[in-house]
């Protein structure tokens, strides 16, 4: 059974500092890893989705990393501004699993002014 | 193009009774998937739909259940309501292909006393 753990379950920073979200999952058979932002009482934004083939991805200040042997997966958040306070998710879609997500817990980031 | 949408927003309902929510999906997805986000479980996979059929299921009892008409649109039903059945409930829709983004309503908070 595919088990998703996020670290640190919650970060405070300081405006422009450049961050590391970690993302970790324990079974490999994944076609890929989609990471969501989710502000207090609403829906999933989706950030990035990275493909099980695929090292990298990239948006803007956002670049998602994937090492699928590890079943880790980071999201690198560049500058970060109070705008960006918010949870991160990770989650991963298993082969053989449908549309399925499996989320991990979250990270909640507050970025201070 | 229009996101997801859910209906209604917000509910409040008593123990024992039932509910029906709605969620209409990106124009020509045909995946459709609903999970429950609790402060102490997370996001939980309830079921996915796919062309009006029921393609996946979470480990949920059978008081929640789900259908999909042919224009994609889905309902999840909640029968015998409980008060541990109070949540976010976020519906995903998903285009066609292995790997291409899911893409979330802005939910439905049910709270039941």
């Amino acid at each position: 059974k595919q088990e998703v753990t996020q670290i640190p379950a919650a970060l405070s920073v300081p405006e422009g500092e450049n961050l590391v979200l970690n993302c970790s999952f324990t079974d490999s058979a994944i076609y890929n890893l989609q990471w969501f932002r989710q502000d207090p009482g609403k829906g999933l934004t989706s950030l990035l989705l990275i493909q099980s083939s695929q090292r990298e991805q990239t948006s803007g200040r956002l670049n998602a990393s994937l090492d699928k042997s590890s079943g880790r997966s980071t999201l690198y958040i560049a500058a970060s501004q109070p705008g960006d306070s918010a949870t991160y998710l990770c989650a991963v879609r298993n082969n053989n699993a449908g549309n399925m997500l499996t989320f991990g817990g979250g990270t909640r980031l507050m970025v201070k002014p | 193009k229009a996101g997801v949408t859910q209906t209604p927003r917000y509910l409040i309902k008593t123990r024992g009774q039932q509910v029906t929510l709605s969620c209409s999906p990106i124009s020509g997805h045909r995946s459709v998937s609903w999970y429950q986000q609790t402060p102490g479980q997370g996001l939980q996979f309830l079921f996915e739909y796919f062309s009006e059929t029921q393609r996946n299921k979470g480990n949920f009892p059978g008081r929640f259940s789900g259908r999909q008409f042919s224009n994609s649109r889905s309902e999840m039903n909640v029968s015998t309501l409980e008060l541990g059945d109070s949540a976010l409930y976020l519906c995903a829709s998903k285009g066609q292909g292995m790997n291409t983004e899911a893409f979330f309503g802005q939910g439905t908070r049910l709270t039941v006393v």
